[in-house]
């Protein structure tokens, strides 16, 4: 596609249910990237993926997070026994190469937990 | 993990002024990134750069990789450039230029 795009870009869910998020990424790029934006608390990095390996998970906030991207495209963030802290704005980005650099961001996903 | 610190933290111009941003960062690094979010809009990267100075229309970011401090500046500001801007780094160590620490963001108000 043109861009980056991501889906659902809201969802509502109980506490205690699990969530899927899905990141579509601009076609050939190689480097796929994860965020969160807390409200009142900015934009942290989560996870970030080299073709369909991620080398570095270390800032997945729990082990309820789990992400996967197969193809070399689509990437999937699950959260499992979601919580209220979890609420956020999940963006997603992806850029050409790892070290290419410039970043192309998606529009995000709210996920509200009641 | 690299410290990452803007300021302002609030900014509020009239039209035509000449803006500055600036951010500091704890670790030496190999890029540097500015963002721009507009209110509930996505974020838009604007520059990407590791030396020098790079210009976009009315945008110009400068990095100074020994002093370990970014500028970015708006000249002939308008309404429209109101929006958050956000200054992020790579992690300490790390290979890939997304994988970031940001900075909190500074909130640019522009009067007509």
């Amino acid at each position: 596609g043109a861009g980056v795009s991501q889906s659902p870009s809201n969802k509502v869910t109980e506490k205690g249910k699990d969530v899927e998020l899905r990141c579509d990424p601009i076609s050939g790029h190689t480097a796929l990237y994860w965020y969160r934006q807390s409200l009142g608390q900015g934009l942290e990095f989560l996870i970030y993926f080299q073709g369909n390996s991620a080398p570095d998970k270390s800032g997945l906030p729990s082990d309820r997070f789990s992400a996967e991207r197969t193809g070399g495209s689509v990437s999937t963030l699950t959260i499992q026994r979601t919580q209220q802290e979890d609420s956020a704005v999940y963006l997603c980005a992806s850029s050409l190469h790892l070290s290419t650099g410039e970043l192309f961001f998606g529009e995000g996903s709210r996920l509200t937990v009641l | 993990k690299n410290e990452v610190e803007q300021s302002p933290q609030n900014l509020t111009a009239q039209e035509g002024e000449f803006i500055t941003i600036n951010c500091s960062y704890s670790v030496g690094i190999s890029a540097l990134h500015w963002l721009q979010q507009h209110p509930g809009g996505g974020i838009v990267s604007l520059f990407m750069l590791s030396s020098g100075k790079k210009k976009h229309g009315r945008l110009i970011a400068t990095i100074n990789i020994q002093e370990k401090h970014s500028s970015l500046h708006i000249t002939a500001s308008h309404p429209r450039d109101s929006a958050v801007y956000i200054c992020a780094v790579p992690n300490a160590g790390g290979t890939s230029y997304g994988k970031l620490t940001f900075g909190q963001g500074t909130i640019l108000t522009v009067h007509p």
